[in-house]
C-alpha cells in the first residue's frame, strides 16, 4: 500500500487569494489524480498528473485555475487560484494501487474554507 | 449527467444486523466498481471492488453483488459493527482512462 500525506490538512482563506496543496507519496507512482468533494457531494476528479507531462484536466476544471506541478515521481502540488467561496471544499490527492483490485488510495485531504 | 447513483443518504442498522448499500450505474463502459469507506477528516479507504465479468466477490464480513441487466450493485456488510458506522462511495472505473465515477456516497450508522 502507499502511505500519501497532504499539507496543509486544513486553511481558512480570503477571497482572491490563492492556496498551493502538496501530496507526497512514500513511494514512486505514475499517475497521480486529484479530486474535490464540496460539502455533501461525492467526489469529482479535477485532473490526472503524470510526471513529465501536463496534467490532464476534466471538464469544467482549467489549468488557469487548478495549475498542478509534478516535478518527480512521488510529490505533486494542487494551487486554487485567485479563490472564491464556492472553491470551499475537501481536496484529496489520490495514486492508483497496483494488483487486481484497480482501487486508488487517497491521502488525507485538504480542507478549505473561503471567505 | 450522474452516471453512478446512491440514492440513499444515510442508512441506520442495528448492531449484528445486515447492512445493505446500493449503487446504481448508466454506462456500460464500465469495468470494474469499487467500495470505499470514509471517515470524517480523512481519505477515503478501499473496500472491494469487483469486476464487470463477476457478480459477486467476497471478503471477509464484505460482499459485493454486480447485477449488469439491472446496472445495479450492492454491498453487503455482515455482521454490522460500530466501527463500520462511516459514509460509503460506489466507486466505478471507466476501462478507457481509469477514471474513477464517483457515487454521492451513503452515511451509514450502526446503532448499538
Amino acid at each position: 500500500s502507499a502511505v500519501i500525506s497532504q499539507k496543509p490538512s486544513r486553511d481558512i482563506c480570503q477571497r482572491g487569494t490563492s492556496l498551493t496543496i502538496q501530496c507526497q507519496v512514500d513511494s514512486q507512482v505514475t499517475m497521480m489524480f486529484w479530486y474535490r468533494q464540496q460539502p455533501g457531494q461525492s467526489l469529482t476528479l479535477i485532473a490526472t498528473a503524470n510526471q513529465g507531462s501536463e496534467a490532464t484536466y476534466e471538464s469544467g476544471f482549467v489549468i488557469d485555475k487548478f495549475p498542478i506541478s509534478r516535478p518527480n515521481l512521488t510529490f505533486s502540488t494542487l494551487t486554487v487560484s485567485n479563490m472564491s467561496p464556492e472553491d470551499s471544499s475537501i481536496y484529496l490527492c489520490s495514486v492508483e494501487a497496483s494488483g487486481i483490485s484497480h482501487d486508488q488510495y487517497f491521502g488525507p485531504g485538504t480542507r478549505l474554507l473561503v471567505l | 449527467d450522474q452516471q453512478v447513483k446512491q440514492n440513499s443518504p444515510s442508512l441506520s442498522v442495528q448492531e449484528g444486523r445486515i447492512s445493505i448499500l446500493n449503487c446504481d450505474y448508466t454506462n456500460s463502459m464500465f469495468d470494474y466498481f469499487l467500495w470505499y469507506k470514509k471517515y470524517p477528516a480523512e481519505g477515503p479507504t478501499f473496500l472491494i471492488s469487483i469486476s464487470s465479468i463477476k457478480d459477486k466477490n467476497e471478503d471477509g464480513r464484505f460482499t459485493v453483488f454486480l447485477n449488469k441487466s439491472a446496472k445495479h450493485l450492492s454491498l453487503h456488510i455482515v455482521p454490522s459493527q460500530p466501527g463500520d458506522s462511516a459514509v460509503y462511495f460506489c466507486a466505478a472505473r471507466k476501462y478507457s482512462n481509469y477514471q474513477l465515477i464517483w457515487g454521492a456516497g451513503t452515511k451509514l450508522i450502526i446503532k448499538p
